[in-house]
Order: structure tokens, then C-alpha cells, then sequence
């Protein structure tokens, strides 16, 4: 089945600090979504991005479905931008296969 | 309503007893998802509802995992003689049905602790 690599795995910044998160992916996909974890576990939709760019806030993400992988930028940071952010990806079998995720600290 | 909903939020039982987790899908949506995250597997598909087709069931790990959905709309997962490899949170999505993939959604989860 279809593969997805998260990168890097853990990440600690300082409140105020831009970031880049990655997500390969090993095939073309029909679907590509970006959630974010909080500390209650709760996934939250960050972006539905199969492919291109979308811009959400201090967030924004792209995708080179060609190239089979997805950028998760993030800007100015917050602490309540900590928590695990996750890719998952769909082909053509309507399940969302995940990546390991990236565990994200904001100190303050 | 405005989100998915799962209940019970939290749910401890001792190994042997089945257990009933329960998922009220978005309105309106026609695709429903069980999806189960544990510390050693990660985020893994189990079961996959849509309409009044046959459910894809190829993610549940053992015949003591089965799911109905009723009307097309709310869904239970069983599980029965739990084991304590069972303790995970499992989670439901819903999503619209369309020509192609969509944009699914998640509810808050139900932590299952098998002691």
C-alpha cells in the first residue's frame, strides 16, 4: 500500500518562529489532508490540498502531487500552535492512510 | 449537528467484556469511517460505511471487531472479548460522497482502556 513519511518527527521552536513541515507520499493520490492534533487528541481539518497551494491564517500548504509530496507552513508561531500534525493521504480506496505525524512544541 | 460525535468520551473494561462505541455522523454526510490510533500502529483505517452499499471491512484486525450503521446514519462498534491490545482511541469520520475523494472529518475520539 501506499507510503507516507512524515518529516521531521519532533520539532521545538520559540513562540514567534516559522517552521516547514513535510510529507512525502511513495503514489498519486486522489486526496491529501493536513490535521492538527491538540492535547485532547481532537483532530482539527487544516487543509483538504490534493494538489496546490491554499493559505489559511499563519498557515499554508502546498502540494507537488507530481513530485509526491506536501508542504505544512506555518508562521509566527503560537503556543497554541503545539500539538502533533498529521498527513494522510487517499488512493483511490476512499481510506485516508497517515503519517507518523510531527510532535510541534511552541515555547513561549 | 455541527460535528461529529462519539460516545462514550472514555471507556475503561476489564479484558473478556465486549464493549459498544458509538458515532453520530455530520448531518447529511453519507460516508462514515471507524479509524483506530494506538501508540505502536499509529493512525489505521478499520471500517468504511457508504450509503447502502456493503461496508469495506478490510481494516478490522479480528472477527471480535464489527460495526453496523442504522439508517444510514448513526454507527456502533463492537468489540467483543476485548483484549488489552484493544486499549486505543478510536475514531470517527464522516464525509460527503462525491465523484472522487473528499474532505473527511473527525470526531473527538472514544479512549478505550482494556484492564
Amino acid at each position: 500500500g501506499i507510503q507516507v513519511e512524515q518529516s521531521p518527527p519532533d520539532l521545538i521552536l520559540q513562540e514567534g518562529a516559522n517552521s516547514t513541515l513535510r510529507c512525502n507520499f511513495s503514489d498519486s493520490v486522489n486526496n491529501l489532508q493536513w490535521f492538527h492534533q491538540n492535547p485532547w487528541g481532537q483532530l482539527i481539518n487544516l487543509f483538504y490540498i490534493p494538489s496546490g497551494t491554499k493559505q489559511n491564517g499563519r498557515l499554508s500548504a502546498t502540494t507537488v502531487a507530481t513530485e509526491r509530496y506536501s508542504l505544512l507552513y506555518i508562521s509566527s508561531s503560537q503556543t497554541t500552535d503545539s500539538g502533533v500534525y498529521f498527513c494522510a493521504v487517499e488512493r483511490l480506496s476512499e481510506k485516508l492512510v497517515f503519517g507518523k505525524g510531527t510532535k510541534l512544541t511552541v515555547n513561549p | 449537528g455541527a460535528g461529529v460525535s462519539q460516545s462514550p468520551s472514555n471507556k475503561v473494561t476489564e479484558k473478556g467484556k465486549d464493549v459498544e462505541l458509538r458515532c453520530d455522523p455530520i448531518s447529511g454526510h453519507t460516508a462514515l469511517y471507524w479509524y483506530r490510533q494506538s501508540l505502536g500502529q499509529g493512525l489505521e483505517f478499520l471500517i468504511y460505511f457508504q450509503g447502502n452499499s456493503a461496508p469495506d471491512k478490510s481494516g478490522l484486525p479480528s472477527d471480535r471487531f464489527s460495526a453496523e450503521r442504522t439508517g444510514g446514519s448513526v454507527s456502533t462498534l463492537t468489540i467483543q472479548r476485548t483484549q488489552q491490545e484493544d486499549s486505543a482511541v478510536y475514531l470517527c469520520a464522516s464525509s460527503w460522497y462525491g465523484q472522487g475523494a473528499v474532505e473527511q472529518y473527525f470526531g473527538p475520539g472514544t479512549r478505550l482502556t482494556v484492564t
